[in-house]
């Protein structure tokens, strides 16, 4: 149980385009998700928290514009990047928590971007 | 505010045996729980253990336990007949009752030497 996908796994684009991600949660409905950003070598960076039926709550620093989140449903999330630059080349990973889940969150298995 | 703090960057063991990586943290709040993730090279984020603070016993999932220490704010993560599987980053993390965000330590490589 607890299972999280994320589409696709791994995405080249132009600079200049958006791309967007999905993340789902696929046995358990997800009230809150969550989108990191991890460096290489690093620990993960909380860029922001979505809540079904209501807006992203965005980290200090995160532009909200440039890093469109939606939660559309319980087990659906989508983090569009638009209009990709060279910097936002990065791993993305989400997650998941479940109503009563004692705060736990459920990854997935991230995003590889790579802009050009 | 919350911190994780994972002092050392890097480990190793040898393969069947025993090693233990430390985690400390600092949170003013009574209501919390503390994790133990693993991420291998595939990058997946797993989850390994986890603790709830008004818990005194020490979690346990086969070959994992900690070592809970709730006043030397302390969670340390013991391994047991370590494995090749086992080689991977281990991240600590905490949250804090009714918070939905985990904060992170730095991470720790663990090497597992055949």
């Amino acid at each position: 149980g607890a299972v999280v996908s994320q589409h696709p796994s791994w995405v080249i684009c132009k600079s200049g385009t958006s791309v967007k991600i999905e993340c789902r949660s696929l046995d358990f409905q997800a009230t809150t998700m969550f989108w990191y950003r991890q460096f290489p070598k690093q620990s993960l960076m909380l860029m922001a928290t979505s809540n079904e039926g209501s807006k992203a709550t965005y980290e200090q620093g995160v532009e909200k514009d440039k890093f469109l989140i939606n939660h559309a449903s319980l087990t659906l999330s989508t983090l569009t990047v638009t209009s990709a630059h060279p910097e936002d080349s990065s791993f993305y990973i989400c997650s998941a928590r479940a109503r009563l889940a004692r705060e736990t969150q459920y990854f997935g298995p991230g995003t590889r971007l790579l802009v050009l | 505010a919350q911190t994780v703090t994972q002092s050392q960057p890097e480990m190793s063991v040898q393969e069947a045996e025993t090693v233990t990586l430390s985690c400390t943290y600092d949170t003013s709040e009574s209501d919390y729980y503390l994790f133990w993730y693993k991420q291998p090279p595939s990058r997946q984020m797993i989850l390994v253990i986890r603790q709830e603070a008004y818990k005194q016993q020490n979690a346990t999932e086969n070959r994992f336990s900690v070592n809970f220490q709730k006043a030397a704010k302390s969670f340390s993560l013991k391994i047991s007949d370590s494995q090749l599987g086992d080689a991977a980053m281990y991240f600590c993390a905490l949250a804090q009752g009714g918070s939905e965000k985990l904060v992170f330590g730095k991470g720790m490589k663990l090497t597992v030497n055949p």
